[in-house]
């Protein structure tokens, strides 16, 4: 089957513009994660979604970040205003965990990631 | 706060030649701990999961071992080839969320 998939694969905006990220989990995922791999910097959680809600958005950097997810399926993270620090590859992850056990260890499959430019 | 560690950064070996890479990790509090593969302009591709009551796990050339004591872990390569050179990842998982190392960049020479 279709793994996970990310598009656009590259965007480059300009400063104080908005963006938006979609993520496609494997069919039948019910979590799914976003995560932030900057240059020179490890890969950084930024929210976790089961179903279509969000019990953590610890990572979310700031309010100019936001995510949603729709019929349990595909993801949008929406940055506003981005900011030069933005740039980084965007990677979404899905897995079959139902996030009911804290023994739930279910292995997260990632897409390809979408590069973000902010000039 | 989970801190994750991987040395070296980077390592060239040449092909035939068995490997070990490094994971340290702060907290042992862990649920499991996974082992991921980077290509260039690519995503991640779990090669290895170790729970954490566990103490092992083995793919074809690949073992990956774990020490909560110790806060360790190591990936272990045997036989490395050319097709081996990628970025491996360490990530540690507290429930759904997973920390990562920075990684190590294998460069393995034909």
């Amino acid at each position: 089957g279709a793994g996970v998939s990310q598009s656009p694969s590259n965007k480059v905006t300009e400063k104080g513009k908005d963006v938006e990220l979609r993520c496609d989990p494997i069919s039948g995922h019910t979590a799914l994660y976003w995560y932030r791999q900057s240059l020179g910097q490890g890969l950084e959680f930024l929210i976790y979604f089961q179903g279509n809600s969000a019990p953590d958005k610890s990572g979310l950097p700031s309010d100019r970040f936001s995510a949603e997810r729709t019929g349990g399926s595909v993801s949008t993270l929406t940055i506003q205003r981005t900011q030069q620090e933005d740039s980084a590859v965007y990677l979404c992850a899905s897995s079959s965990s139902t996030g009911g056990s804290i023994l739930a260890t279910d292995t997260q499959y990632f897409g390809p990631g979408t590069r973000l430019t902010v000039l | 706060k989970q801190e994750v560690t991987q040395i070296p950064a980077a390592l060239s070996v040449p092909e035939g030649e068995n490997l070990v890479l490094n994971c340290s990790f702060t907290d042992s509090a862990i649920y499991n701990l996974q082992w991921f593969r980077q290509d260039p302009g690519k995503g991640l591709t779990s090669l290895l999961l170790i729970q954490s009551s566990q103490r092992e796990q083995t793919s074809g050339r690949l073992n990956a071992s774990l020490d909560k004591s110790s806060g360790r872990s190591t990936l272990y390569i045997a036989a490395s080839q050319p097709g081996d050179s990628a970025t491996y990842l360490c990530a540690l998982s507290r429930r759904y969320q997973l920390t990562f190392g920075k990684g190590t960049k294998l460069s393995v020479i034909p």
